[in-house]
């Protein structure tokens, strides 16, 4: 089980960048890093993934060093109804192995406050 | 909207009440998931279903917690006997056959207290 550490909370200012580093270091070969955003009352809601590199989509983008042990997910001018909860979580690729269903372990996540 | 929907939205019941709980996944995903969330915390995995098979339980799921997914389609998950630490939200995600990595789709949930 790759377990995970994120920071609890970090503050920001509308139209800054905000970076979250979630740490991995047990990450296994087949393991993704997949970042999800959650309101308050509201399921979680899927923001990225990736396996190496660096991945960027209209939302975000994930950066991810060479050895894997660590990921950051960075959100460009963040606005005020970006106040959320994100969560970074490390497991399997459901097409390729029945993975234990304990992989998908979303942690504490990071509550990001954005001020006006 | 044809994302994930799930019933009630909130249920309040006495003690040692059952309560069922249900989620209606996308209409092409054949897999779909149970957690539970509280207060402060991240969802915790409680099963697993692809297609109509239950093909893994969470340590966390007592005898008193049943799911079922009889069609493979929607999926009903049953708490017998509730009791107050049963008190959370309850949240059902769904994913399509061959997706890479974790990406699901969640629904709303359905917030349940027990008194």
């Amino acid at each position: 089980l790759a377990k995970t550490t994120q920071p609890i909370s970090m503050d920001s200012y509308e139209g800054q960048e905000v970076n979250i580093t979630c740490s991995h270091n047990n990450i296994a070969t087949n393991d993704y890093i997949t970042w999800y955003q959650q309101f308050p009352s509201q399921g979680p809601r899927f923001i990225i993934q990736g396996y190496k590199t660096k991945v960027t989509n209209e939302v975000a983008s994930l950066f991810i060093p060479a050895d894997r042990k660590s990921s950051t997910l960075s959100l460009p001018r963040v606005s005020l109804s970006d106040t959320a909860v994100y969560y970074c979580l490390v497991g399997d690729s459901w097409g390729a192995v029945l993975a234990a269903g304990n992989k998908l372990t979303f942690g504490g996540g990071t509550r990001v406050l954005v001020k006006p | 909207d044809t994302g994930v929907s799930q019933n009630p939205r909130h249920k309040i019941t006495k003690r040692g009440q059952n309560v069922t709980f249900r989620c209606d996944p996308i209409s092409e995903h054949n897999r779909l998931y149970w957690y539970r969330q509280t207060l402060g915390q991240g969802p915790e995995f409680l099963t697993y279903f692809q297609n109509e098979a239950q093909l893994e339980k969470s340590r966390l799921l007592s005898d008193r917690f049943s799911a079922e997914r009889p069609k493979g389609s929607f999926s009903t998950l049953e708490i017998q006997r509730t009791e107050q630490g049963d008190s959370a939200m309850y949240l059902c995600a769904s994913s399509p056959k061959g997706a890479g990595g974790n990406e699901q789709f969640f629904g709303p949930g359905t917030r349940l207290t027990v008194l």
